[in-house]
């Protein structure tokens, strides 16, 4: 099995500021990953995939990179609404495993 | 792009047997190579539960793999998650969702209990 750590478990920082979230797999996935947002209450929302593709109406200040066993989501800019859970996974192979979160919350 | 529409009980009883659909709108199961379930204990990190394929191999999470089937329907417009002997620890969201740049389910809280 894959791990991902995620780190740092909780992210303290104010709008304006620019946030560097990191997930370390394991093993090499190549470009295995994706990048989710999550607000309670709400389903998981696809922000990257292949390690820094954005999906569909993601803007720009939100970037993914990262290849092999390292990677990161930079969010710059902060807005009001990017405090949330973030959570990266990993499909490198046929067991499918995610992070277990990085929480961004207002200082 | 295609949108997810989950429905099933939110209540099943231990040892019972959970069933959800999934039910896809403008779309059919052809249009991605894959489709998921996943789920997140209350105040928890999300834990995928399974896939099934195009060609309809599935796989599991081992330490679901027992007691989950994941299946199509016939009419290829709807996937549907099986989980048997359930428990109290099985308390969950479930989420079924689509590879991608898909999107996900609007999410169901099962709760396990008498």
């Amino acid at each position: 099995e894959i791990v991902l750590t995620q780190s740092p478990g909780t992210l303290s920082l104010s709008p304006g500021d620019s946030a560097t979230l990191s997930c370390r797999a394991s093993q090499s996935i190549g470009r295995h990953l994706a990048w989710y947002q999550q607000k309670p209450g709400q389903a998981p929302r696809l922000l990257i995939y292949d390690a820094s593709t954005r999906a569909t109406g993601i803007p720009a200040r939100i970037r993914g990179s990262g290849s092999g066993t390292d990677f990161t989501l930079t969010i710059t800019s902060l807005e009001p609404e990017d405090f949330a859970v973030y959570y990266c996974r990993q499909r490198s192979d046929w067991l499918v495993t995610f992070g277990q979160g990085t929480r961004l919350e207002i200082k | 792009q295609v949108q997810l529409q989950q429905s099933g009980p939110g209540l099943v009883r231990p040892s019972g047997t959970l069933s959800l659909t999934c039910a896809l709108s403008g779309a059919s199961i052809d249009n991605a190579n894959w489709w998921t379930w996943v789920r997140q204990p209350p105040g928890m990190g999300l834990e995928w539960v399974g896939d099934i394929y195009l060609n309809g191999t599935t796989n599991y999470n081992p330490s679901l793999k027992s007691r989950v089937t994941i299946s199509v329907a016939k009419s290829k417009t709807q996937f549907s998650l099986k989980m048997t002997s359930m428990t109290a620890a099985d308390t969950a969201v479930y989420f079924c969702a689509s590879p991608p740049p898909g999107g996900w389910g609007q999410g169901t809280l099962v709760t396990v209990s008498s």
